[in-house]
């Protein structure tokens, strides 16, 4: 079982809809990061929390460090927020474990 | 300015042969790391330096082998090329214990 996992695995919305993605982990952890990898393959990283919730334009994250669990929003999706979104913990400080990723398709 | 450049972007390659790709950071960050993402687009860790020394070093072929000459650079130079290499190659620097920045990828085609 893979120590990060990501809900669901594929996504299909039309523009506009409000999308969550989720995210699982179980190993213990003091940070998150969600990255989003765009068709053309470059991975950009939108957000590191650690608590609570961030938001930066119409991303919004949030996790819950009892829980284990972790929430991707995108608030009137748009076909160019169609990429794979991927959940990503830090153990150790050094090592990054990858959950599968979500692939996203918002249709116009 | 790149943060992280990695190079070449695309590399098509006969089996057996020996190759390198190079990574530099501009960031100053202190953690540099390779990244092997699969056809299914799973990223799994290969290595990761923190200033010039290896600390991870994960189950890979020895085959592959990291050179870090200074912490800005990263380079991962792969000996007698397979067909299961063909991936998606990235490289990936820290500068505190939890900011990560991505460089572009290598596409390693192994024919």
């Amino acid at each position: 079982k893979n120590e990060v996992e990501q809900s669901p695995q594929n996504l299909t919305a039309q523009e506009g809809e409000f999308i969550t993605i989720n995210c699982s982990y179980s190993v213990g952890i003091s940070a998150l990061h969600w990255l989003q990898q765009h068709p053309g393959g470059g991975i950009v990283s939108l957000f590191m929390l650690s608590s609570g919730k961030k938001k930066h334009g119409r991303l919004i994250a949030t996790i819950n460090i009892q829980e284990k669990h972790s929430s991707l929003h995108i608030t009137a999706s748009h076909p160019r927020d169609s990429a794979v979104y991927i959940c990503a913990v830090p153990r150790n400080n050094n090592d990054m474990r990858f959950g599968a990723g979500t692939r996203l398709t918002v249709k116009p | 300015d790149t943060a992280v450049s990695q190079t070449p972007k695309y590399l098509v390659t006969q089996m057996g042969n020996d190759k390198s790709i190079k990574c530099e950071q501009n960031l100053g960050h202190d953690t540099m790391y390779w990244y092997k993402q699969d056809s299914k687009k799973f990223l799994k860790i290969m290595f990761s330096y923190n200033n010039k020394e290896l600390i991870i070093n994960e189950t890979v072929p020895n085959r592959f082998s990291p050179k870090s000459p200074d912490k800005a650079h990263l380079n991962l130079h792969i000996n007698s090329l397979e067909l299961g290499d063909s991936a998606v190659y990235f490289c990936a620097s820290s500068g505190d214990a939890y900011g990560y920045t991505f460089g572009s990828g290598t596409r390693l085609t192994v024919v």
